[in-house]
This record gives structure tokens, sequence and C-alpha cells, in this order.
């Protein structure tokens, strides 16, 4: 039973870039949670999503971030015109219900130069 | 903005040694406390979730506390192990919120 897949894991883009991040949850989990952790600091929240909805998005920045979880396919975070600051690892989860412990992805690590 | 400390960030101990450090959390709208183990280069992984103030949950050498009328919970590990060195996160759970609230973690050393 895979566990949760990230891809890349590793992400190198030019300030002004779009980034696009993937993440397939674990079999059987419709849950997809997306954190953030900036260098020296801990996860932050930024996106709850079950299918094809987004349930929480209160932790994602106003601007240029974006989060979906299709029927068919991956969750994606997606950012445009990335920003030196967007430099960060980004880690997915998923749950097969709410409130259920987390299993997380090895992380995108994004780098913006 | 809620607010989960965990103390102390970082702690050596010799193996063998006992251990134990703590996470506070928002003693109000409280539902769960989850602690995780991350490890350098994997992701991290679940150890407890707990629910009921005064529970406790133990997974071989590692147990854990809860009360939530004062908002904290401990970590033990007893008889600390090379491979117990990680990173050890709480994260908290608000009534009707589906997401977790994570704490900056405990980075614990085991000295051979």
């Amino acid at each position: 039973n895979a566990g949760v897949m990230q891809n890349p894991r590793h992400l190198v883009r030019r300030r002004g870039q779009e980034a696009r991040l993937r993440c397939s949850p674990m079999k059987g989990h419709s849950h997809v949670y997306w954190y953030r952790q900036l260098p020296e600091e801990g996860l932050k929240f930024m996106v709850y999503l079950q299918k094809e909805n987004i349930i929480d998005e209160s932790g994602m920045p106003k601007e240029r971030f974006s989060a979906e979880f299709p029927k068919e396919g991956p969750s994606i975070l997606r950012i445009q015109q990335v920003v030196r600051g967007d430099s960060a690892a980004y880690f997915c989860a998923s749950s097969p219900v709410a409130n259920s412990p987390l299993h997380f992805g090895n992380g995108t690590r994004l780098t913006v130069t | 903005i809620l607010n989960v400390e965990q103390s102390p960030q970082s702690l050596h101990v010799q193996e063998g040694d006992s251990t134990n450090f703590t996470c506070s959390f928002p003693s109000s709208n409280f539902y769960a406390l989850h602690w995780y183990r991350w490890e350098t280069a994997k992701s991290p992984e679940a150890l407890f979730v707990m629910t009921l103030n005064g529970d406790e949950k133990k997974k071989g050498r590692i147990s854990a506390t809860l009360n939530t009328k004062e908002g904290y919970s401990y970590l033990y590990i007893k008889g600390s192990q090379p491979e117990d060195s990680a990173t050890y996160l709480c994260a908290f759970e608000e009534q009707g919120a589906q997401k977790l609230v994570f704490g900056q973690g405990t980075r614990l050393t085991i000295n051979p």
C-alpha cells in the first residue's frame, strides 16, 4: 500500500514563474491537507480539501496560491509568479476520514532563485 | 491565532536514559491532541491521537499523557535508544476545525 506520494521532491523556479506541486493521497483517503514549512519555522496549515471541494483554505495566501483536488488525479498546489519568500518545503498529508491521524508525504522543496 | 508551544526546543540525552518533553495548547475548544515523530529525511509519522482528559497512551517505550483542563501533554521516552533521535511534534485540533495546528517541535538527540 503506497504511502502519500509527492512530486517533484525538489523544484527550482525563477522569480515570476509558476510552481505546480502534486500530491497523490494514500489509497482510500479522500481528505488532503497541504502544509508549508518555511526555513527555521514549524509546519503551517495552508488548505484542506476533499474530492472536488475546498473545505478550509484559511492558511492560504490570498494571492498567487491555489489548490485543487479533482475527482480523478492528484491534488495540485499551484503557486503563480513565485517570489523568493515562497521558498519552503511543502508537505501534503491525507487521511481516510476527518479528525484522524495524518499520513504525510516526503514533501516538495521549492527553491526560488 | 492558536498557540501551540513545545519545550524544550532541543534535547540531548544519553542512551539508556529516560526523558520527557511538553506540549502546551489552548484549553478551550479542545477536540484532540496529536503527537508525531519526524526523523531526518523522512516524513512525519503519527504516534498518538488523544482526545480525553486524563488519557494515557503507550507505544513500546514511548507514552503520552493529556491534561485538557490546563492545556498540556507530556511525551515520555523510557530507556532512550539512538533510533529515538528525531523531532517530536505535537498538534492541536480544535472543535469544529478539521486542521492541525503544529508546535515547533522538540528535537531529540540520543548520544550513544
